[in-house]
C-alpha cells in the first residue's frame, strides 16, 4: 500500500538554525506529495506539494520541500526557524486514482529561543 | 474566499449518548467533503468522503455515520457513542474534481466521552 512515513516523533531546534523535518514515501505510483501544519487546537494548514515538475517547492510561511526520488524522501526545510514555528508537522500522500489523502505520523517541532 | 465551519468547538457527552457535528462550506460549490478523527494529538484517521449530495463513503467499520444533506454541509453523527469515539474530529474539503487538490480544514471539534 502506498504510505509516507516520518521517522522523527519530535525535533528540537534553536530559533535561527535550519529546520528539517524528514518525510519518506514508499515507492508506488505517482508520488503526489503534501505537508501540513497543525498550531496546538486548531485544523491543518496546507503548507506546500509536489505533482511535479521541479524538485524544489516553495511554500507558506518560508518553507520549501525538496522531492528526492532516489531516496525517496520529501524532506520540509526552513532555513531559520522561528518560535512560532513550534507545531505539529505532517507528510501526506494522495493517491491518483482516488479521494484518499494518507498522513504521516506526525512529527512536533519545537524552536527554543 | 472559501471558509469551513465546524460546531461545536468542544464537547462533553456521557457513554451512550447521540452525537452530532456540523460543519459547512462557504464560497465553493459542489465541494469534495471529508471526516477526519485524530487521536492523541496525532494520526489522521479518514472516517467518511463525499462527493455530492447523499453520496457518502466510510472507510472504516465504526459507531459513526455521515450525511451530507446540502451541497456544503456535511454531518458527523452518532445513535450511542462509545469511549473509544473520544478525539479530535476535523472536517476539511476540497476542490472537486481535482485529484491532487489539498484539503482544507476546519478547526476541529474536540470530543470528551464520560
Amino acid at each position: 500500500a502506498q504510505s509516507v512515513a516520518q521517522p522523527e516523533d519530535q525535533v528540537n531546534v534553536a530559533e535561527g538554525n535550519p529546520l528539517t523535518v524528514k518525510c519518506t514515501y514508499s515507492v508506488s505510483g505517482n508520488p503526489y506529495l503534501f505537508w501540513y501544519v497543525q498550531y496546538p487546537n486548531r485544523g491543518l494548514q496546507f503548507l506546500l506539494k509536489y505533482i511535479t515538475g521541479d524538485n524544489l517547492v516553495k511554500g507558506s510561511y518560508g518553507f520549501e520541500a525538496e522531492f528526492n526520488k532516489s531516496q525517496t524522501s520529501f524532506h520540509l526545510k526552513k532555513p531559520s526557524a522561528l518560535v512560532s514555528d513550534s507545531a505539529l508537522y505532517f507528510c501526506a500522500r494522495v493517491e491518483a486514482a482516488g479521494n484518499k489523502l494518507t498522513f504521516g505520523g506526525g512529527t512536533r517541532v519545537l524552536v527554543k529561543p | 474566499s472559501q471558509t469551513i465551519h465546524q460546531w461545536p468547538a468542544t464537547l462533553v457527552q456521557p457513554v451512550g449518548s447521540p452525537l452530532s457535528l456540523e460543519c459547512t462550506v462557504e464560497g465553493t460549490s459542489n465541494p469534495n467533503l471529508y471526516w477526519y478523527r485524530q487521536a492523541a494529538g496525532r494520526g489522521l484517521q479518514l472516517l467518511f468522503y463525499s462527493v455530492g449530495i447523499g453520496q457518502i463513503s466510510s472507510e472504516v467499520p465504526q459507531n459513526l455515520s455521515a450525511s451530507r444533506p446540502q451541497d456544503r454541509q456535511f454531518i458527523l453523527s452518532s445513535k450511542k457513542l462509545l469511549l473509544s469515539d473520544s478525539g479530535f474530529y476535523l472536517c476539511a474539503w476540497s476542490v472537486q474534481g481535482a485529484v491532487v487538490g489539498e484539503r482544507h480544514f476546519g478547526d476541529g471539534t474536540r470530543l470528551s466521552i464520560l
